[in-house]
């Protein structure tokens, strides 16, 4: 049973359009989710969080959007670039803001394309 | 440059074999954790340590794999007998508390044939 989905595989956008990224959750105790891209051959690296007691927060060009009643949130990217084609991974927390045990997505493919 | 690392980052191995992951953990850091990723899964959670005390590592098959914090600098994911459903890419991370961001390694590709 997966707690945190990300229903889209792979996703194409223009260079210079808006990439936006969906991420739904079902455990109510999650209280802190992260937003994790990932080159190939590398590891996932940090990119945004937010807090539940927020509802979004801004860094630059990304964007993450949470809906606590939805239990969904996004991750908007604008303008989009050549070098934000990876796979960006989902990913949640129940700890209260520990580093325990993040819950993560199976990921989204964000293809730019020129 | 503080950054995980992972050794080996390529294995290839028969079936049956004893197969060891290495991390080390960013210094400072005092949880770390054991990640699996496979196109099915994603990334799944093995395993996690804190302060070098196993927490929780309920994600992972007891009867072959193993993982341990022999010291603060090195932990280890082991696999006796390996099997064919193990190739995957494996990856250590390590945290602070109470900071919630954890900090992957660059992963060990097992294939095991």
């Amino acid at each position: 049973d997966q707690q945190v989905k990300q229903n889209s595989p792979s996703l194409s956008v223009q260079e210079g359009r808006i990439s936006i990224l969906n991420c739904d959750y079902t455990n109510s105790m999650f209280d802190y989710f992260l937003w994790y891209k990932k080159y190939p051959a590398e590891g996932p690296t940090f990119l945004i969080s937010i807090s539940s007691i927020k509802d979004k927060n801004e860094d630059g060009r990304f964007t993450v959007f949470l809906n606590k009643s939805a239990k969904h949130l996004s991750l908007h990217i604008v303008p989009s670039q050549p070098g934000d084609s990876a796979v960006y991974f989902c990913a949640a927390s129940a700890a209260g803001g520990g580093a325990d045990g993040l819950t993560f997505g199976k990921g989204t493919h964000l293809i730019i394309q020129p | 440059d503080a950054r995980v690392t992972q050794t080996p980052r390529h294995k290839v191995t028969e079936m049956g074999q004893e197969v060891t992951m290495r991390c080390q953990p960013i210094l400072g850091h005092n949880t770390v954790f054991w990640y699996r990723q496979t196109m099915m899964q994603g990334l799944e959670l093995l395993a996690y340590f804190r302060n070098r005390a196993p927490l929780d590592d309920s994600g992972m098959p007891k009867d072959r794999f193993s993982a341990e914090m022999p010291d603060a600098t090195l932990a280890t994911l082991k696999i006796q007998p390996s099997e064919p459903r193990d190739s995957a890419v494996y990856f250590c991370a390590s945290g602070l508390e109470p900071g919630v961001e954890a900090f992957f390694g660059q992963g060990t590709r097992l294939t095991v044939v």
